[in-house]
């Protein structure tokens, strides 16, 4: 099976922009969860989206939204780009609550 | 408040060397617990979950204790390769109404020749 797939895999933008980014799950699995990664915080829940339904979510503003399609693949949307949101943005798929797959990130630099 | 902290935040050992790492959490009830390698610039891997009832799983090298009363956890590693130069993330699956992760820092692991 393939894993979780993320793209784009790096990506510069500038203050103000607003930027997109796409996880696919490995196939089979209905949950999708987006977290922030920065050196000085760790790892960040963002958001979780269960069959198209946002599940469960973390303590970040209403600039970062995320949705989920019918194949379960999931968006994650962040708008009007501060400097602070320059981070890895992971993506993990689960078929269960026991196990969650991550995929390589997306390196999001706001200049 | 829930929390998950890991010690030592870095370290430092020569390659063929064992070492071990700390995770106590203050997560009440937890569901399991895992522990993830996450090589610089990558997603988290997962190495061992174990649940409440289990002390102890192994993963090749790698072997991770549970203590459920004490809320602690550790992970050894023997023999240590240049390849497990990582972070390693102990993470907390919190049961309540929406089994939230509870996620630790990490310890940044350097394995030197």
């Amino acid at each position: 099976k393939a894993g979780v797939t993320q793209t784009p895999r790096y990506l510069i933008k500038t203050r103000g922009q607003q930027v997109t980014l796409s996880c696919s799950p490995i196939s089979g699995h209905r949950s999708v969860s987006w977290y922030q990664q920065t050196p000085g915080q760790g790892l960040q829940f963002l958001f979780e989206y269960f069959s198209e339904t946002q599940r469960n979510k973390g303590n970040f503003p209403g600039r970062f939204s995320g949705r989920q399609f019918s194949n379960s693949r999931s968006e994650m949307n962040v708008s009007t780009l501060e400097l602070g949101d320059s981070a890895l943005y992971l993506c993990a798929s689960s078929f269960s609550a026991n196990e969650q797959f991550f995929g390589p990130g997306t390196r999001l630099t706001v200049l | 408040k829930n929390q998950v902290e890991q010690s030592p935040q870095s370290l430092i050992i020569l390659e063929g060397k064992n070492c071990t790492l700390q995770c106590n959490y203050t997560v009440s009830p937890f569901s399991n617990l895992r522990w993830y390698k996450q090589d610089t610039g990558r997603g988290p891997v997962s190495l061992t979950i174990m649940t409440f009832s289990e002390n102890t799983k192994s993963n090749g090298r790698y072997t991770a204790t549970l203590d459920a009363d004490t809320k602690q956890s550790s992970l050894h590693i023997t023999a240590s390769q240049l390849s497990d130069s990582a972070s390693y993330i102990c993470v907390v699956r919190w049961m309540d109404s929406s089994y939230k992760l509870i996620f630790g820092s990490g310890t940044r692991l350097l394995v030197r020749p």
